[in-house]
C-alpha cells in the first residue's frame, strides 16, 4: 500500500494556472502509475489523465488536452498536475490515485485538493 | 453525459439486496475491459470496492459482489446496512477515448 499526501487548497482567478502536488510514501514509484481524478461540487468523478512516474510517459483526457500537464520527480516520489487557463468549471476537488495499469483500477487515493476558480 | 451509464439513485430497506447497473459500449466494457467499483461515503475520498469485475480488496465484506456481461456490469449489495448509504461509481477503460472512464455515479439510500 502507498500513502498519498496532496498539497493544500488553492484559490485562483480565471485564466490562471494551478499546480497540485501528490507525494507518495510507503512504496517506491516503480511498477505503478499515478492518475488524476477530479470531482466538481455535487458531481461525479472525472478521469483527467495518467503518468508513469518512473518513465514520465503521460496520457491525458481528450477534454483537457492542451491545458493539463502531469510531471514527476522521482527523487522526492512526487507527482504534479498543472492545469492552465482555469475557468469556473474547473472548480473541483482534485485527487491523485495510484493506478495499477493504463487500463487498471485505482487502489490508493490522496486526500484531495480543493481548487476554487473565482474572480 | 458519462460514457458509462448508471442509474442516478437506488434505494432499499435494511437487510434487502440492491443492484446497481453500469452500461457501456463496444469501446469499453464490450471490448473486454474490466469494470471496477468505488464507494464514496459522504464527504470522504472514494474507496476501491470491487476490482477486475468481481474481486474484493482485503477488508471489503462479501456482502458486496460484482459481475460483468456483454456491455454491462453490475454491483450487488446484500444484507443492506445503514452504513452502505453512499455514492457508487463504476470505472473502466475506453479505447476510443484512450483513457479511463467513470459512470455518473449512483446514490444509494437505505430506507
Amino acid at each position: 500500500q502507498v500513502q498519498l499526501v496532496q498539497s493544500g487548497a488553492e484559490v485562483k482567478q480565471p485564466g490562471a494556472s494551478v499546480k497540485v502536488s501528490c507525494k507518495a510514501s510507503g512504496n517506491t514509484f516503480t511498477n505503478y502509475y499515478m492518475d488524476w481524478v477530479r470531482q466538481a461540487p455535487g458531481q461525479g468523478l472525472e478521469w483527467m489523465g495518467i503518468i508513469n512516474p518512473s518513465g514520465g510517459i503521460t496520457r491525458y483526457a481528450q477534454k483537457l488536452q492542451g491545458r493539463v500537464t502531469m510531471t514527476s520527480d522521482t527523487t522526492t516520489n512526487t507527482v504534479y498536475m498543472e492545469l492552465s487557463s482555469l475557468r469556473s468549471e474547473d472548480t473541483a476537488v482534485y485527487y491523485c490515485a495510484r493506478g495499477t495499469a493504463v487500463a487498471g483500477y485505482f487502489d490508493d487515493w490522496g486526500q484531495g485538493t480543493l481548487v476554487t476558480v473565482s474572480s | 453525459q458519462s460514457v458509462l451509464t448508471q442509474p442516478p439513485s437506488v434505494s432499499g430497506a435494511p437487510g434487502q439486496r440492491v443492484t446497481i447497473s453500469c452500461t457501456g459500449s463496444s469501446s469499453n466494457i464490450g471490448a473486454g475491459y474490466d469494470v471496477h467499483w468505488y464507494q464514496q461515503l459522504p464527504g470522504t475520498v472514494p474507496k476501491l470496492l470491487i476490482f477486475g469485475n468481481s474481486n474484493r480488496p482485503s477488508g471489503v465484506p462479501d456482502r458486496y459482489s460484482g459481475s460483468r456481461s456483454g456491455t454491462s456490469a453490475s454491483l450487488a449489495i446484500s444484507g443492506l446496512q445503514a452504513e452502505d448509504e453512499a455514492d457508487y461509481y463504476c470505472q473502466s477503460y475506453d479505447t476510443s477515448l484512450s483513457g479511463s472512464v467513470f459512470g455518473g455515479g449512483t446514490k444509494l439510500t437505505v430506507l
